[in-house]
């Protein structure tokens, strides 16, 4: 079935250093790709998506890209802040089927320090 | 600008005790979702709703049952917890099922069984 692997945090930065969440996907078909962010005690909100192979989601400075080729699709950030300390999701919603649920990877803790 | 309520936002219940967690959407979304988010796990669909009247089993069912009467309430239900149902639980809606479609989710539900 469906699966998304992330990499495993903690992930400790010092402010303004550049940040690579690393996410790899397995999917039939032609699956949309998620970032969600859940800063503490918040629900999860979405961060930016791609829909098609080669599409880059971009907000708030953060930015993936759908590779299809590499089933990735990296979370990467020029310079980090304190404010962005949070645990981030990757996730893909599959094509087609009865669910259409989003599956999750497990989560990576971020953690900048100024 | 609520988005999507759950309530409440803490409860404690003791072993066999029943209980019911409501979600509410004011966006109009015609499906939504229930997780729950454990250490280590990420989120895992519990049940979910294509549509008012409607409701289908996600990926770990077991002990929970939900209604979708009106289209903006979603509520989950716990016959007789269990300790190992102490999660946080969190509610989501969608649009459609469209796969480019994302998920809004609620600030979630901590939930201890004693």
């Amino acid at each position: 079935g469906d699966s998304v692997t992330q990499m495993e945090g903690p992930v400790t930065l010092s402010e303004e250093a550049f940040l690579t969440i690393n996410c790899t996907y397995t999917a039939t078909g032609y699956p949309s790709l998620f970032w969600y962010v859940q800063y503490p005690g918040e629900g999860l909100q979405l961060l930016l998506k791609a829909t098609k192979a080669d599409d880059k989601g971009s907000n708030k400075g953060f930015e993936a890209t759908y590779r299809k080729e590499t089933t990735s699709f990296h979370l990467e950030k020029g310079s980090v802040q304190v404010s962005d300390s949070a645990v981030y999701f990757c996730a893909l919603r599959g094509y087609g089927g009865a669910t259409n649920k989003l599956i999750f990877g497990t989560g990576t803790l971020l953690a900048v320090q100024p | 600008n609520a988005g999507v309520t759950q309530t409440p936002k803490f409860r404690v219940l003791k072993t066999g005790q029943s209980m019911t967690l409501l979600c509410a959407q004011d966006m109009n979304h015609e499906y939504m979702y229930w997780y729950r988010q454990d250490p280590g796990m990420g989120l895992r669909l519990i049940h979910y709703s294509v549509g008012e009247g409607t409701t289908a089993k996600g990926e770990v069912p077991d002990g929970y049952n939900v209604s979708r009467l009106k289209k903006q309430n979603f509520l989950l239900g716990l016959e007789s917890a269990a300790p190992s149902q102490t999660s946080v639980y969190f509610c989501a809606s969608s649009y459609s099922g469209v796969e480019s479609q994302p998920q809004h989710f609620g600030d979630g539900t901590r939930l201890s069984i004693l």
